[in-house]
């Protein structure tokens, strides 16, 4: 199966900072790879898709990019409502596996 | 519009099997390219992908709990089920039903949070 690590497991943020997070594969995944957000007590609602592709709807200030192993999702000046868990997805083979998330706070 | 609603028993006593609908509208099961997937989460934890079913019946399943479970479709009433037997208190989690489009998992239910205690 492959393993998804997810770096930071958290991170402390300002209003309008730019975050990033990152996700690596156990093994090549080329770009079969999405992105959720999670509010607290919400269901996870897909952000990308394809590593870098916005989903309808989901504000410009996400973006995804990377391919293989490493992947990168960046929030472009970070709103309050970007407080929540994010957690990356890969969609390579089955076993399909989830990220152990990473989770944005307020500094 | 799509949408998911999970339903089913919120307490299950070990050793019972756990079994759990979805019943979704926007979309239809027998349209090429859609499935629905069950996901998982145990209380403060990671999500925990278990299982697919297709639009044409084609199932794929968690290597780890691919003995217990079982996925099933009634394309004319829009639901899919969900069985897991021999429930541990291991298995105390939000479930969650999602549509996926081809291979991207695109809607999610609000899901459903099953405790297994005796």
């Amino acid at each position: 199966a492959v393993q998804l690590t997810q770096s930071p497991s958290s991170l402390s943020a300002s209003i309008g900072d730019r975050v990033t997070m990152t996700c690596r594969a156990s093994q090549a995944i080329d770009t079969a790879l999405a992105w959720y957000q999670q509010r607290p007590g919400k269901a996870p609602t897909l952000l990308i898709y394809d590593a870098s592709t916005l989903e309808t709807g989901v504000a410009s200030r996400f973006s995804g990019s990377g391919s293989g192993t490493a992947f990168t999702l960046t929030i472009s000046g970070l709103q309050p409502g970007d407080l929540a868990t994010y957690y990356c997805h890969q969609f390579s083979g089955y076993p399909l596996t989830f990220g152990p998330g990473t989770k944005v706070d307020l500094k | 519009q799509v949408t998911l609603r999970e339903s089913g028993p919120a307490l299950v006593k070990p050793t019972q099997t756990l079994t759990l609908t979805c019943t979704f509208s926007g979309f239809s099961l027998d349209t090429s390219g859609l499935s629905v997937a069950w996901i998982r989460q145990p209380p403060g934890k990671a999500l925990e992908w278990l299982v697919r079913i297709d639009w044409d019946d084609n199932k794929e399943y968690s290597s780890s709990l691919k003995t217990r479970l079982t996925i099933s479709k009634d394309t004319s009433r829009n639901l899919v089920v969900l069985s897991l037997a021999n429930v541990d208190p291991l298995d105390t989690a939000t479930y969650f039903c999602a549509r996926i489009q081809g291979m991207v998992t695109d809607f999610w239910g609000q899901g459903t949070l099953v405790t297994v205690s005796s």
